[in-house]
């Protein structure tokens, strides 16, 4: 079985670009989420879906993050412009049923 | 305010001994924990779990112990083996379908 799959693995860019990353969730899994995992941190949620439906974005800085799932499948999300302390790991999981996380390799971002 | 807290950045354990992980949590709501396990660029991997109406669940060589009043949870690996050398993060939710919190996680260094 493919497990969560992620995109690009590794992303440079200079700050006030845009950037995007990309999940596929494992297959049959309603949900999915977001995680920042900054340098010496625990990942910490940006949002979760069930579903298309994002039923918690309250940790998504709505300024210039942006995610979105269509189809209640694959899922971009979006940060424009980009700023210095964005330079982060984000990772992507998805899951069967309420507890455990299956959770992708991650996009590595650095801002300069 | 840190609501999962893993004081010890860092572990070093004899192959063979045994290896203690220790969490502490703030939040008396707090029900369901995990534990992850991380290497190097790839996403954190689930390991175990505890719900709040048991104090102790074992799988093989990991066995998470809750201890609600004190609000402590502890990771025992024994034997220590070399591949057990990662990261490991401690992580809790609420119920068990809300957001999952985790720690900052505890570098676990297994020596030869």
């Amino acid at each position: 079985e493919a497990g969560v799959v992620q995109s690009p693995r590794y992303k440079i860019i200079e700050k006030k670009q845009p950037v995007a990353f990309w999940c596929n969730p494992i297959s049959g899994h309603n949900t999915l989420y977001w995680y920042r995992q900054n340098l010496g941190q625990g990942p910490e949620l940006l949002i979760r879906y069930e579903n298309e439906e994002a039923v918690d974005d309250s940790q998504l800085p709505k300024d210039r993050f942006s995610a979105e799932r269509l189809k209640g499948v694959d899922s971009t999300l979006k940060i424009q412009p980009a700023e210095l302390g964005d330079s982060a790991v984000y990772l992507c999981a998805s899951s069967p049923n309420a507890g455990e996380l299956f959770f992708g390799e991650g996009s590595r971002l650095t801002v300069l | 305010d840190q609501q999962v807290k893993q004081n010890s950045p860092s572990l070093s354990v004899q192959e063979g001994r045994i290896s203690i992980l220790n969490c502490d949590y703030t939040n008396s709501m707090f029900d369901y924990f995990l534990w992850y396990k991380k290497y190097p660029a790839e996403g954190p991997t689930f390991l175990i779990s505890i719900s709040s109406i048991k104090d102790k669940n074992e799988d093989g060589r990991f066995t998470v112990f809750l201890n609600k009043s004190a609000k402590h949870l502890s990771l025992h690996i024994v034997p220590s083996q070399p591949g057990d050398s990662a990261v490991y993060f401690c992580a809790a939710s609420a119920w068990r379908d809300d957001k999952i919190i985790f720690g900052k996680g505890t570098r676990l260094h297994i020596l030869p």
